[in-house]
């Protein structure tokens, strides 16, 4: 199966400053999906990225608060802009194979 | 949308003993996995499972997709097997999203 890279895997931050967060696969995916967990939550879907377009953004999610890059089809990357308090979460970036879903180790984001 | 429940939605089991988590959900879905997410808040792929029986060691996995639900059996606990147990899936007949169950959350005590 796929192998994922994600970094940072954790970070503190300052309320109102921006944390970029990459993902690197090891083969070629056509669509990457980023995910957020929230404290004690399940993880909902943020938005999907498909290489040489614009990420389809889920209900609640907007691409000026998550800007997502997709250069390629092994690397994205997920911006969280403006961060509070309430953007601390895991973040998690997965791939679809033929098997199922792989996942990144995810990013813990702690915002001060 | 299609609703997912899993249940218990939490565990406490001692060392050694077997347990079983069920997922119920209410229409057809594709992609069915299991995930364990380890207190580091990795989330570690178990078994993809759309329907039928698997099994990897002490732990195993059965789908019966007409009658809408799966279960994962965890013998021999041990205190690794400690954290949170995710179902997923995909709707059917839409893009490769994958939905998560509100999760079990397991404590394997000594």
């Amino acid at each position: 199966s796929a192998v994922i890279s994600q970094k940072p895997s954790r970070d503190i931050c300052q309320r109102g400053t921006s944390l970029t967060i990459q993902c690197q696969v090891d083969s070629q995916v056509t669509m990457m999906f980023w995910y957020r967990q929230q404290p004690g939550q399940s993880l909902t879907l943020i938005a999907t990225a498909n290489q040489g377009s614009e990420a389809t953004y889920e209900s609640g999610f907007v691409i000026d608060k998550f800007p997502i890059s997709r250069p390629n089809l092994t690397f994205s990357t997920l911006t969280v802009s403006n961060l509070s308090p309430e953007d601390s979460s895991i973040y998690l970036c997965s791939v679809e194979e033929g098997n199922g879903y792989t996942f990144g180790s995810g990013t813990r984001l702690t915002v001060v | 949308g299609i609703q997912v429940e899993q249940s218990p939605p939490d565990l406490i089991l001692q060392e050694g003993a077997n347990s079983t988590l069920r997922c119920n959900f209410s229409d057809s879905v594709n992609n069915l996995q299991w995930f364990h997410q380890n207190p580091w808040g990795q989330l570690i792929n178990l078994f993809y499972i759309p329907s039928g029986t698997k099994q990897n060691g002490r732990l195993s996995a059965t789908t019966v997709a007409t009658e809408r639900y799966s279960l994962l059996y965890i013998s021999s606990s041990q205190t690794t097997d400690s954290g949170v147990y995710f179902c997923a899936f995909a709707y059917t007949g839409t893009a490769s999203k994958l939905t998560f169950g509100t999760g079990t959350r397991l404590q394997v005590t000594l």
